[in-house]
Formats: C-alpha cells, structure tokens, sequence
C-alpha cells in the first residue's frame, strides 16, 4: 500500500491530453513538493518533473505539473507512442522523515 | 554527464549479508544528497536510506538496524551494507543523487532465497 496514491492505469489515443493524478496528505505533498519520474519497460526511472511544475533539460513540454493542497497531477498533452511507460510521483513525507512514493500509473497509448 | 553505476547485487540466502555500491562519475557523491530506492519485481518504488549533509543518514522503518548507508570521498562512491537478509528485501536497488532523486542508476537485483 503506497503512500501517495494514483490510479494505476491510463490511456489515451495519440495526440490526446492524458492526466495522472497523485493524492497525498498534509504530512507529504501538503508540506513538501511533488516529483515525477517516468520508467520506460526494462529501465531505470527518470526525472520528469520537479518541484511541482519545473523540466529537467531534455524533457519535452508536453509534459506538465502542478500540485494544489495535498494533491498534484501530471498532465501530458500531444500523447506519443514513446510516451508509454510507468509513472510516479514523490514527495518528503515530514512525518515518516523519508521519501513516498505513489504506487505508478502505466500509460498506455492506444 | 552524471552517471551512477551500481555494482553488488547477487543471490544472497535469508540471513545473510550484501554490499551494494555506486560509482559516481560527473557527480559529486560528497557534496550532495544521495539516495537508495528499491522495486520489488512488478512493483512500484519504495524508499530506502539517505545520506546528506555532514554524512547525516535516515533510513526506512523496515530497514533501520539492518541497512547502514555511507560514503567514500576519494572514490567519489555511495554504499548499503545491508545485513540480516529476508526474503522481503528481494528487489533492484537504485542509488539516485540529487535533492530531487535527479540521477538514477541502472539498478543492482538483490535475491534473497535459499
């Protein structure tokens, strides 16, 4: 059981806007800020998102996020094939005085 | 560019005893934050260990006791002494660098069976 909790599955057609949510508590992204990571199949993950709504050099932006009380979400808009993967978010959990993670979410482009 | 080259991993019986390490290379293991972070196969991430500033460490609940994270300045590497092995810490560990896990390794697949 994670912490952090996200639907496990999402799809969408290319070109389509698809969005993952990623509900925490006042304990972890209510206090803290929310990362994202994509694990491409057979892959270590990768940073996707930080803090909240900030790319790494390198990600596209279609990718996006953004985080409101103790939830955040990740939005991907022009889907691509490549774009399928596992993704998951993070937060500092003050209470726990550790990293949570949400349990993934697996997009598939249909 | 950064790269994190773990090395370590192996089929180790209940009970017994592993030393994961992490190379560093175009990161400074020292002077920033490091993580471990696991996935048991099929599943999702679970955090391990850190390590920051002043070797300050914090560990997860299930591994306090067991698991001790550490560093070494001159070879620029990232350790877990992990000990007394069960069955539940089955599972590819990832050191990551960076306040926000920014770089990852490729993974290092711990089994523990008998």
């Amino acid at each position: 059981q994670s912490v952090l909790t996200q639907p496990p599955s999402a799809s969408g057609t290319p070109g389509q806007r698809v969005t993952i949510s990623c509900s925490g508590s006042g304990s972890n992204i209510g206090r803290n800020t929310v990362n994202w990571y994509q694990q491409l199949p057979g892959t270590a993950p990768k940073l996707l998102i930080y803090p909240n709504n900030q790319r790494p050099s390198g990600v596209p932006d279609r990718f996006s996020g953004s985080k409101s009380g103790t939830s955040a979400s990740l939005a991907i808009t022009g889907l691509q094939s490549e774009d399928e993967a596992d993704y998951y978010c993070a937060a500092w959990d003050d209470n726990l005085n550790g990293w949570v993670f949400g349990g993934g979410t697996k997009v598939t482009v249909l | 560019e950064v790269q994190l080259v773990e090395s370590g991993g192996a089929l180790v019986q209940p009970g017994g005893s592993l030393r994961l390490s992490c190379a560093a290379s175009g990161f400074t293991v020292s002077r920033n934050y490091m993580n471990w972070v696991r996935q048991t196969p099929g599943q999702g991430l679970e955090w391990v260990s850190l390590i920051y500033s002043g070797d300050n460490t914090k560990y997860e609940d299930s591994v306090k006791g067991r698991f001790t994270i550490s560093r070494d300045f001159s070879k620029n590497t990232l350790y877990l002494q992990m000990n007394n092995l069960g069955a539940e810490d089955t599972a590819v560990y990832y050191c990551t660098g960076g306040h926000s896990l920014d770089f990852w390794g490729q993974g290092a697949l711990v089994t523990v069976s008998s």
